[in-house]
């Protein structure tokens, strides 16, 4: 069974970067069945894609947030991570990461909260 | 404004039937891109429920259903539990706007 686990701090300074890892497992990343995705929420609202990674590195972003975000994968730990940048209040929200096959999402995290404040 | 549109909110008693959809455009559901639901109950992640517009994954009961036509699809829930309320969310992928895209979502009452 295939599990996927956030980690990172839950609290950013505003302008600071947000950094976030996503550790795979029950399974391995390096595999183009599928691809390996970030989603975020904020509080009360709708799920918002962020973008995903191919264990080859290759990527896709959302272009709202294209600018900040960055997508990396460690395939040696089985990992994948986050960065975003130049962070502000509305990028509080609870981050996903999650498994994309075939177009849909099969497998997330449990999700983490990141508030940004100071 | 998300680029798939969703009731804010459907309701109905246990046993009933209630069908939530999904409206797109011609650059996502109606350029043929599956639709896939999700059930996202309270301070859970979302869990796939439908994938490419109405295949069920192993352990979803049958009670839940998808379709597409047009630049639309439904998730029709049949036989209505108590377990089934939360918020439920469509996902596509947009062509003009290269991403994927998801409903505002649809917060499900049972009565």
């Amino acid at each position: 069974q295939v599990q996927l686990q956030e980690s990172g701090p839950g609290l950013v300074k505003p302008s600071e970067t947000l950094s976030l890892t996503c550790t795979v497992s029950g399974g391995s990343i390096s595999s183009y069945s599928w691809s390996w995705s970030w989603i975020r929420q904020p509080p009360g609202k709708g799920l918002e894609w962020i973008g995903f990674i191919y264990y080859s590195g290759s990527t896709n972003y959302n272009p709202s947030l294209k600018s900040r975000v960055t997508i990396l994968v460690d395939t040696s730990k089985n990992q994948f991570s986050l960065k975003l940048t130049s962070v502000t209040a509305a990028d509080t929200a609870v981050y996903y990461c999650a498994r994309r096959s075939s177009g849909s999402y099969d497998y997330w995290g449990q999700g983490t909260l990141v508030t940004v404040s100071s | 404004q998300s680029v798939l549109t969703q009731p804010p909110s459907v309701s109905g008693a246990p046993g009933q039937t209630v069908t939530i959809s999904c409206t797109g455009s011609s650059s996502n559901i109606g350029a043929g891109f599956d639709v896939h639901w999700y059930q996202q109950l309270p301070g859970t992640a979302p869990k796939l429920l439908i994938y490419g517009n109405s295949n069920r994954p192993s352990g979803v009961p049958d009670r839940f259903s998808g379709s597409k036509s047009g630049t639309s699809a439904s998730l029709a829930i049949t036989g209505l539990q108590a377990e089934d309320e939360a918020d439920y969310y469509c996902q596509s992928y947009d062509t003009s706007l290269s991403v994927v895209v998801f409903g505002g979502g649809t917060k499900l009452t049972v009565l």
